[in-house]
């Protein structure tokens, strides 16, 4: 079955950078984006971006644009997100999700909490 | 961007009840709005694709209809597991969500 596997919390301090993981199985890897989604705490869902899987060319909404990449891992099946520079902001879950046509967030990961703390 | 809004904010059910929940978008969107269902401490699951579009897997008492500007997910007797936040999201272009309405018991 089709799985997206993110990695564990995190707690680091402002100004500090974090990478955050999500492995994929149960499908090719390379045959479908990858959506990356932000959620503050108590708070819905924005959109940051997607990464192509097959070209490894990312592309990042206007609120995500400087701090924030995205990269792959193609052998390992694996996306990830870095953010550069963490603000508290930036305190949220972040989720990985297979991107199967424009615009439909098909499958999830668990979600990863990144704690923002002085 | 197009803003979707999500009415009602709350929404307090009776088990059994059949409800429905509204997502209104700023422009039209044709059929490219998805629901999703996202409970406690859970990753969100898609439920419902291009507006009216079953999921292998959901429960058929999800349904959803609209077309253009206007949106309903319908769920016909709710059970104690359906207790959620339900986001509304348009793919018509750049991805927005709506804010969510939340289902809790009466």
């Amino acid at each position: 079955q089709i799985q997206l596997v993110q990695s564990g919390p995190e707690l680091k301090k402002p100004g500090e950078s974090v990478k955050i993981s999500c492995k994929a199985s149960g499908y090719t890897f390379t045959n479908y984006g990858m959506y990356w989604v932000k959620q503050a705490p108590g708070q819905g869902l924005q959109y940051m971006g997607w990464i192509n899987t097959e070209t490894g060319k990312p592309t990042y909404a206007d609120d995500f644009k400087g701090r924030f990449v995205f990269f792959l891992e193609t052998s390992a099946s694996t996306a990830y997100l870095q953010i550069n520079n963490l603000k508290n902001e930036d305190m949220a879950t972040y989720f990985c999700a297979r991107r199967v046509y424009y615009g439909l967030f098909r499958d999830w990961g668990q979600g990863v909490m990144v704690t923002v703390s002085s | 961007d197009v803003v979707l809004t999500q009415s009602p904010a709350t929404l307090s059910v009776t088990p059994g009840e059949r409800i429905s929940l509204s997502c209104r978008a700023s422009e039209s969107v044709d059929t490219y709005l998805h629901w999703y269902q996202q409970k406690p401490n859970e990753s969100p699951r898609l439920l419902i694709k291009y507006a009216s579009q079953s999921i292998s897997g959901i429960p058929s008492r999800f349904s959803g209809s609209g077309s253009g500007t206007d949106f309903t997910l319908s769920i016909n007797g709710v059970e104690l597991e359906d207790l959620s936040i339900y986001y509304c999201q348009q793919g018509n272009s750049l991805p927005t969500f709506g804010s969510g309405t939340k289902l809790e018991i009466k």
